[in-house]
């Protein structure tokens, strides 16, 4: 049972682009929404997370949009860059239980 | 770099055998979850540590387990290898449990043949 399901699973920009990648989950007890991008040979890394109280949520070029009715949310990238090309995965977690279900994982590539 | 180490970086077994794989959590952390990362998939919680106890279990067998020492290291072991062990097996470290940010080591990629 995939709890929370991430499109697309590859995504080419060119440089200046926006970036999307979008996700939606299922269990309404996830309380907790964040981004993780993932280089070559390196372990998963937060890049940005957000509560469903809030709506968005921006730290310099990413930005978070969430739709709790519609159990849905995105991931944006402002005038990507090609060291922005990664694996981006979306994750949830409920409050009470620290498991962090992530998605399948967005390999982006930004051509230079 | 997130402070988090593990070793091996990579490891080849035989199906049948057993693995142990190694972790060392930023001094103070008192949580350590490890994930298991299927090749194109994101990673799958496998368990987690609170302070030497497990403190929560995914959907894993019980010949995966775990080891948390007081000294932050912990170790995954891995018995009776099956070839859908191959992965890439992360550990994530935090001072509390349920705390947002948790730290990602590099990971140790097992091969099982």
């Amino acid at each position: 049972q995939q709890q929370v399901k991430q499109s697309p699973q590859s995504l080419i920009v060119q440089k200046g682009g926006i970036s999307i990648i979008n996700c939606a989950y299922e269990n309404t007890a996830f309380d907790y929404f964040p981004w993780y991008q993932q280089f070559p040979g390196k372990g998963p890394a937060l890049l940005i997370a957000i509560r469903p109280d809030v709506s968005e949520k921006k730290e310099g070029r990413f930005t978070i949009s969430f739709n709790k009715s519609a159990k849905q949310f995105s991931l944006h990238i402002m005038d990507s860059q090609p060291g922005d090309s990664a694996t981006y995965f979306c994750a949830a977690r409920m409050n009470r239980d620290d498991k962090i279900i992530f998605g399948k994982g967005t390999r982006l590539h930004i051509l230079p | 770099e997130t402070g988090v180490t593990q070793s091996p970086t990579h490891l080849i077994k035989t199906r049948g055998q057993q693995v142990t794989l190694r972790c060392s959590s930023q001094s103070g952390h008192n949580t350590v979850s490890w994930y298991q990362q299927a090749l194109g998939q994101g990673p799958q919680f496998i368990f987690q540590y609170y302070r030497e106890e497990e403190n929560g279990r995914g959907n894993f067998p019980p010949r995966f387990s775990g080891l948390q020492f007081p000294n932050y290291s912990s170790e995954l072991n891995v018995n009776a290898l099956e070839l859908d062990d191959s992965a890439l097996y992360l550990c994530a470290s935090s001072r509390l449990a349920g705390e947002d940010e948790q730290y990602f080591g590099p990971g140790t990629r097992l091969t099982v043949t």
